[in-house]
C-alpha cells in the first residue's frame, strides 16, 4: 500500500498570504496525485487532478506541482473562506489513499 | 446537474447489516467507475471500495473484505453497499463518489452508527 505523509498537519496563516502544502508518497506514483478541500460537515471537493490540472470552477489561486514521490499544493494570496483540511490522494496503485489531511486555520 | 445522492445510513448494533445506496442524475451512470470512501468521526478519508462501470471488476479495502458487497444498476443509475457484520470501527459517514481524474463528484454522505 502506498502511503502518502503531508506536511504540515496544521497551519494557522493570515489572509493574502501564500501557502504551500506538502504531499510524500513512499513509492513514486508518477503524475496520479488529487488534491481535495473540505470544509467542516461538507463532503470534500476536487480542487486538482493528476498534480497539476486544475479542475473545472476552482479559483486560480490553487495550483499543484509535482510528480513521482513529491508533490506541492500551493494557494496564493490567501483568503477566508479557504479554512479547511485539504487531503492529496493518490490512484496509482490500489488501494486508493489519502493522505492525512492538513487542517488550515485562518488567524 | 451532475449530483449523487446517499441513504440507507443509520444505528445499527454490532453484527447487524446495512444497505447503503446512492441515487446518480446529471450524467451517463453507466459511463463511469464508482467508489464509496468513509471518514470516522473527526478522522481522514479512506477508500472503502470501487466498482468497474459495468460492473464486472471490484476492489474492496482489506478492512472490510468479506464483510461489504458494492453493486450497481445502471438500469437504475445507482450504487449499493451491503455492509455485513458490522463493527464499532464502522461507524462513520460514507461517501459515494465518481472515479475520473481522481474522485470528481461526491455525494453529500450517509451516516453509519455502530452501537449497542
Amino acid at each position: 500500500e502506498i502511503v502518502l505523509t503531508q506536511s504540515p498537519d496544521f497551519q494557522s496563516v493570515t489572509p493574502k498570504e501564500k501557502v504551500t502544502i506538502t504531499c510524500r508518497a513512499s513509492q513514486s506514483i508518477g503524475s496520479s496525485l488529487h488534491w481535495y478541500q473540505q470544509k467542516p460537515d461538507q463532503s470534500p471537493k476536487l480542487l486538482i487532478k493528476y498534480a497539476s490540472q486544475s479542475f473545472s470552477g476552482v479559483p486560480s489561486r490553487f495550483s499543484g506541482s509535482g510528480s513521482g514521490t513529491d508533490f506541492t499544493l500551493t494557494i496564493n494570496s490567501l483568503e477566508a473562506e479557504d479554512a479547511a483540511t485539504y487531503y492529496c490522494h493518490q490512484s496509482s496503485s490500489l488501494p486508493p489513499t489519502f493522505g492525512q489531511g492538513t487542517r488550515l486555520e485562518i488567524k | 446537474q451532475v449530483q449523487l445522492v446517499e441513504s440507507g445510513g443509520g444505528l445499527v448494533k454490532p453484527g447487524g447489516s446495512l444497505r447503503l445506496s446512492c441515487a446518480a442524475s446529471g450524467f451517463t451512470f453507466s459511463d463511469y467507475y464508482m467508489s464509496w470512501i468513509r471518514q470516522a468521526p473527526g478522522k481522514g478519508l479512506e477508500w472503502v471500495s470501487y466498482i468497474s462501470s459495468s460492473g464486472s471488476t471490484i476492489y474492496y479495502a482489506d478492512s472490510v473484505k468479506g464483510r461489504f458487497t458494492i453493486s450497481r444498476d445502471n438500469a437504475k443509475n445507482s450504487l449499493y453497499l451491503q455492509m455485513n457484520s458490522l463493527r464499532a470501527e464502522d461507524t462513520a459517514v460514507y461517501y459515494c463518489a465518481r472515479v475520473s481524474g481522481g474522485t470528481d463528484v461526491w455525494g453529500q454522505g450517509t451516516t453509519v452508527t455502530v452501537s449497542s
